[in-house]
């Protein structure tokens, strides 16, 4: 069964400064990995997706995944963090075609 | 290209009554997945329609139910409503296949009461 772990419910970033979400999956496959983003009364919206090619994953707004099978880890990341990244973000793992499982969401302050 | 479209955009409902959402998807698209989203619970697969015909169902009771037309609207129907059954209620679009990308709509705010 696939499940996935965010390790962090809420981050804090200065405006600025580096973003690290972590994420840790479980997989009984070679899953697809994927990064979704949430602000307030909005729908998700996909920011990158892992799909078995390169193992770091360019998404837009600058943000980027690297996929480490050895650490079962999908980590989301972006050199310097913008008001405008103040959000909710999933990261999803799927096993089965248009089955994704979500986990449970960082939330992501940013200070000014 | 128009994105997903779910209607209504809120909804207030009494316990017992049952209600329809429903969910337009991507132009092309033929897969449509639904998902609900609580605080306590995050979010849930509850069943995914792919050529008309459910695919995948989640782990939720038959008193959600779901469907898909030939042009690839769905709609989801609760019955008999709880309180519990409060949550936005996200539908995703996909082109089907071995193909994951999902898109989401804005989602339908169900509130009983």
């Amino acid at each position: 069964a696939q499940s996935v772990t965010q390790l962090d419910s809420h981050v804090s970033v200065s405006e600025g400064t580096p973003v690290l979400l972590r994420c840790n999956y479980s997989s009984s496959y070679s899953p697809s990995l994927f990064w979704y983003v949430q602000h307030p009364n909005k729908g998700l919206q996909l920011l990158l997706k892992y799909t078995s090619a390169a193992t770091l994953v360019k998404g837009i707004n600058g943000f980027e995944a690297e996929f480490k099978k050895s650490e079962t880890s999908f980590h989301l990341t972006k050199p310097s963090a913008h008001m405008s990244d103040a959000a909710e973000y999933f990261c999803v793992v799927s096993e089965k075609p248009r089955q994704l499982t979500f986990g449970s969401g960082t939330q992501l302050t940013v200070l000014p | 290209k128009a994105g997903v479209t779910q209607t209504p955009r809120y909804l207030i409902k009494t316990r017992g009554q049952q209600v329809t959402l429903s969910c337009s998807p991507i132009s092309g698209h033929r897969s449509v997945s639904w998902y609900q989203q609580t605080p306590g619970q995050g979010l849930q697969f509850l069943f995914e329609y792919f050529s008309e015909t459910q695919r995948n169902k989640g782990n939720f009771p038959g008193r959600f139910s779901g469907r898909q037309f030939s042009n690839s609207r769905s709609e989801m129907n609760v019955s008999t409503l709880e309180l519990g059954d409060s949550a936005l209620y996200l539908c995703a679009s996909s082109l089907g296949g071995d193909k994951n990308e999902a898109f989401f709509g804005q989602g339908t705010r169900l509130t009983v009461v």
